[in-house]
């Protein structure tokens, strides 16, 4: 089994532009989340999908972020007029199963500087 | 609310020490998982253990060991004769309930090992 992969590792663009992530999760894993992880701090939850569906957003998530799983497999991570604020490590995770616990596993993240 | 909190910051061992890194957790939840992440300085988080809250067994994997009290509400982690390698970001992490069991990350411990 592959892993989490994350595309682009690395981001560099000015502020008020757009960005867009994308996370493959491991192969067969119904469940996606994504997370923001600033200097020095731990991953915080941003939103997750159970299949194509996006079941809970966290209210870090301003209206200029938007994430999709359109067929269920690969999802997408879209900012809006990129701020500053903005800058951190964006992590993707996946793991199995639609009801209990389930262990979640990391991509390599993509880190975002907006200057 | 679920809240975990590592209380250090930053620890530094010299190789061969034995190191405890010490996790904290709130939650109003009676069933619920704790987790152990290593973050490397390449980024990509690493799963290291699952333990649910009905299973107070310590674990031990190697040179790593677990200890996990519901009394005190604590599951620490302890590297015995700790490597070079074993430098790196830790985090603990509670698993809620709901919301597809998204992680509550703490803010991570950082361990140097010297040679």
């Amino acid at each position: 089994d592959t892993g989490v992969s994350q595309d682009p590792r690395h981001k560099i663009t000015k502020r008020g532009q757009n960005v867009t992530f994308r996370c493959d999760p491991i192969s067969e894993h119904n469940r996606l989340y994504w997370y923001r992880q600033t200097l020095g701090q731990g991953p915080e939850f941003l939103t997750y999908f159970q299949n194509e569906a996006q079941l809970e957003k966290s209210r870090l998530l301003s209206d200029r972020f938007s994430a999709e799983r359109p067929k269920g497999s690969f999802s997408t991570l879209e900012i809006q007029r990129t701020e500053q604020g903005d800058s951190a490590m964006y992590l993707c995770a996946s793991s199995s199963g639609t009801s209990g616990f389930h262990t979640q596993y990391f991509g390599p993240g993509t880190r975002l500087t907006v200057l | 609310a679920q809240k975990v909190t590592q209380a250090q910051t930053e620890i530094s061992v010299v190789e061969k020490e034995d190191v405890t890194l010490d996790c904290v957790y709130e939650t109003r939840d009676t069933t619920y998982y704790l987790f152990w992440y290593k973050q490397p300085p390449s980024g990509e988080l690493v799963f290291l253990i699952r333990r649910n809250s009905f299973d107070e067994q310590n674990e031990i994997s190697g040179r790593y060991s677990w200890n996990f009290q519901k009394s005190t509400s604590s599951f620490n982690f302890t590297i015995t004769a700790s490597q070079v390698v074993d430098s790196a970001v830790y985090f603990c992490a509670l698993s809620e309930s709901e919301y597809g069991n998204k992680l509550v990350f703490g803010a991570g411990t950082i361990l140097r090992v010297k040679s």
